[in-house]
């Protein structure tokens, strides 16, 4: 079944502990991104990755790093979570950047930093 | 910066109304989506329109989009209690610029339908 993964599904975790939170998709597409969602605030782009080893910044960069060692992973890493980044958190691929390709969103991730 | 907004954030309709939510955005683009969420849910796409004039329709929804106005609307059409969900549009900036894959969302629509 053609489907993006992200683990783990709930994370609860304290200030300051480092973090990554997993996406991987197996539809071999090769634009991925990651995406937070606010009440109120839609949802933002964090990172977007054109292809393996490129990757950009979306929106909101600040405070996540991620990679594109692999074309079907790109994870997300918090390095020093703090609780304004308690979220909920969506990755999605798509075969390319726009055209025709919509994207195929992850069930997301919901994080609370203590 | 390109800037998406949408209203109303709010929606609340009686079944068998008709009703439309606007997309507005801020820089050049042809290449609009538009999303829903079920409380708890990811996002499921609904349509991908790609050109000025470009209509696309499923069931109840109907969406448009008008590139020189910067603007797509998503109608209803006598409203089923099933719409009852958020409805987002996100915007890709257009080929050649140095954003090219950074995809804007509005801050979406949160649809109740009444019976």
């Amino acid at each position: 079944e053609a489907q993006v993964t992200q683990n783990p599904r709930y994370l609860i975790t304290v200030t300051g502990k480092k973090l990554t939170v997993t996406c991987s998709q197996n539809m071999n597409h090769e634009y991925m991104s990651w995406y937070r969602q606010d009440p109120g605030l839609g949802l933002r782009q964090i990172y977007y990755s054109m292809n393996v080893e490129v990757t950009d910044k979306g929106d909101v960069p600040e405070g996540y790093k991620v990679s594109r060692k692999e074309k079907r992973n790109f994870p997300l890493i918090l390095e020093s979570p703090s609780p304004n980044q308690t979220s909920l958190y969506f990755c999605a691929s798509s075969p390319i950047a726009g055209g025709r390709n919509t994207q195929y969103f992850g069930p997301g991730t919901r994080l609370t930093v203590l | 910066e390109l800037k998406v907004e949408q209203n109303p954030l709010f929606l609340s309709m009686q079944e068998g109304k008709n009703y439309t939510i606007y997309c507005n955005y801020s820089t050049t683009s042809d290449r609009l989506y538009w999303y829903r969420q079920d409380p708890g849910k990811s996002l499921e796409s609904l349509f991908v329109l790609l050109s000025n004039g470009a209509v696309k329709q499923e069931g109840r929804l109907m969406a448009s989009l008008d590139t020189k106005a910067r603007l797509s609307t998503l109608h209803i059409t006598a409203a089923v209690h099933d719409l009852s969900a958020t409805y987002f549009c996100a915007v890709l900036p257009n080929a050649g610029g140095t954003s090219y894959g950074k995809l804007t969302f509005g801050q979406g629509t949160i649809l109740t339908v009444h019976p």
